[in-house]
């Protein structure tokens, strides 16, 4: 099974800010990987899918990078709705998550 | 606009059964596969189950294989999860949603039912 190693766990930032968010698996995935935002509450969201495409109607300060076993998402211009959760998920075999970051405003 | 509502949720004694009922609407129900996945209280996700848009196949997890079928109802656009044989690390929020367009993520999720396994 491939393992998705996501970090930090917890984040802080400013208002404003720009904050990464990073997953790598444990063999390569070939771009199979998606990200999702889950508020306090609240069902995931699909944000990012095959690594850097937007999914419908997300702000543009959300995107997706990375190839082979190293994946990010960067949040530009951090704002008080994005504090939530964010996973990642491969979907290249089977399909598992990464362990989640919790983000809070600073 | 595409929405999902789960259904069937609740408090049941460990080795128990349960059925979980999905009713999609927004989309062509029918064209796509659907998944079940959960999360345990203030734990991370877990895909459970996938089942193909016309039913020829079906995925599982191996913590839920040979306890839990996911089946669908076309003409009701209704996705199905029955559990049998509960546990207590059953208990979670479970959540239905579509799979994309491009791949085998999920673009769509339902709020989630819970499910609470204790005695």
């Amino acid at each position: 099974d491939i393992q998705m190693t996501q970090s930090p766990a917890s984040l802080s930032a400013s208002l404003g800010e720009t904050v990464t968010i990073e997953c790598r698996a444990s063999e390569d995935i070939y771009n199979g990987l998606a990200w999702y935002q889950q508020k306090p509450g609240k069902s995931p969201q699909l944000l990012i899918y095959n690594a850097n495409s937007l999914h419908t109607g997300v702000p543009s300060r959300f995107s997706g990078s990375g190839s082979g076993t190293q994946y990010s998402l960067k949040i530009n211009s951090l704002q008080s709705e994005d504090v939530a959760s964010y996973f990642c998920q491969q979907y290249y075999d089977y399909l598992t998550f990464g362990s989640g970051t919790k983000l809070e405003i600073k | 606009e595409v929405q999902l509502v789960e259904s069937g949720g609740g408090l049941v004694k460990p080795g128990s059964s349960l059925k979980l009922s999905c009713v999609a609407s927004g989309f062509t129900f029918s064209s796509y596969g659907m998944h079940w996945i959960r999360q345990a209280p203030k734990k991370g996700l877990e895909w459970i189950a996938l089942i193909y848009y016309d039913s020829s196949n079906k995925y599982y997890a191996d913590s839920v294989k040979g306890r839990f079928t996911i089946s669908r109802d076309n003409s009701k656009n209704t996705l199905y999860l029955e559990m049998n044989s509960l546990r207590s690390e059953d208990t979670a929020m479970y959540y239905c949603a579509k799979t994309g367009s491009a791949g085998y993520y999920f673009d769509y999720w339902g709020q989630g039912v819970m499910v609470t396994v204790s005695s």
